[in-house]
């Protein structure tokens, strides 16, 4: 097990396209978690899957974003008509039992719309 | 309201110098605090983790401490090497609700 991967490491978009990222996260960790990182910031919570079930959902997740696991392993995240305010790094995290265990992070995608 | 906040923001250190980082938090109730070091780009790696019963835990050249008392917490770095510099975060995690909460984190230059 290589840890959680994330996929792209970076992309390059324009305005307005849509864009779709990855996560697989360490295959026995049920929980998973996106999270947003601006330059200079602390991560922001996303949203948060337990399986395959969205349980919660920040209010920085508007309506352009969407986030699945369809069976409850790998993730995607969508953003539909990005906008520059978009750009950031994304961030996915996976746990089992974060309570004792903590959480593993992938690489993160860094996203840049010009 | 749950908030983790660091200090200090930024920090220049000599190699071979020793260094300590602050994390203080409001997050309640509380069920661990872990720190992690993010380099430039990538994504944060786990450093230690820390229950409400610990109050200290080694990682090599890093030491953290926890005051669940005073919801204080530190990581203090021996004998820096060029490539501890990185972007250290405090994230605290409450035993109710999915989510975690992070500091802003210290940014660390060691210079030779």
């Amino acid at each position: 097990d290589t840890g959680v991967s994330q996929d792209p490491r970076h992309k390059i978009t324009k305005r307005g396209q849509n864009v779709t990222f990855r996560c697989d996260p360490i295959s026995e960790h049920n929980r998973l978690y996106w999270y947003r990182q601006t330059l200079g910031q602390g991560p922001e919570f996303l949203t948060y899957f337990q399986n395959e079930a969205q349980l919660e959902k920040s209010r920085l997740l508007s309506d352009r974003f969407s986030a699945e696991r369809p069976k409850g392993s790998f993730s995607t995240l969508e953003i539909q008509r990005t906008e520059q305010g978009d750009s950031a790094m994304y961030l996915c995290a996976s746990s089992l039992d974060p309570g004792n265990y903590g959480y593993t992070f992938g690489s993160g995608t860094r996203l840049t719309v010009v | 309201k749950n908030q983790v906040e660091q200090s200090p923001q930024s920090l220049i250190i000599l190699e071979g110098k020793n260094c300590t980082l602050q994390c203080n938090y409001t997050v309640s109730p509380f069920s661990n605090l872990r720190w992690y070091k993010q380099d430039t780009g990538r994504g944060p790696v786990s450093l230690t983790i820390m229950t409400f019963s610990e109050n200290t835990k080694s990682n090599g050249r890093y030491t953290a401490t926890l005051d669940a008392d005073t919801k204080q917490s530190s990581l203090h770095i021996t004998a820096s090497q060029l490539s501890d510099s990185a972007s250290y975060i405090c994230v605290v995690s409450p035993n109710t609700g999915n989510q975690f909460y992070f500091g802003t984190g210290t940014s660390l230059t060691v210079i030779p």
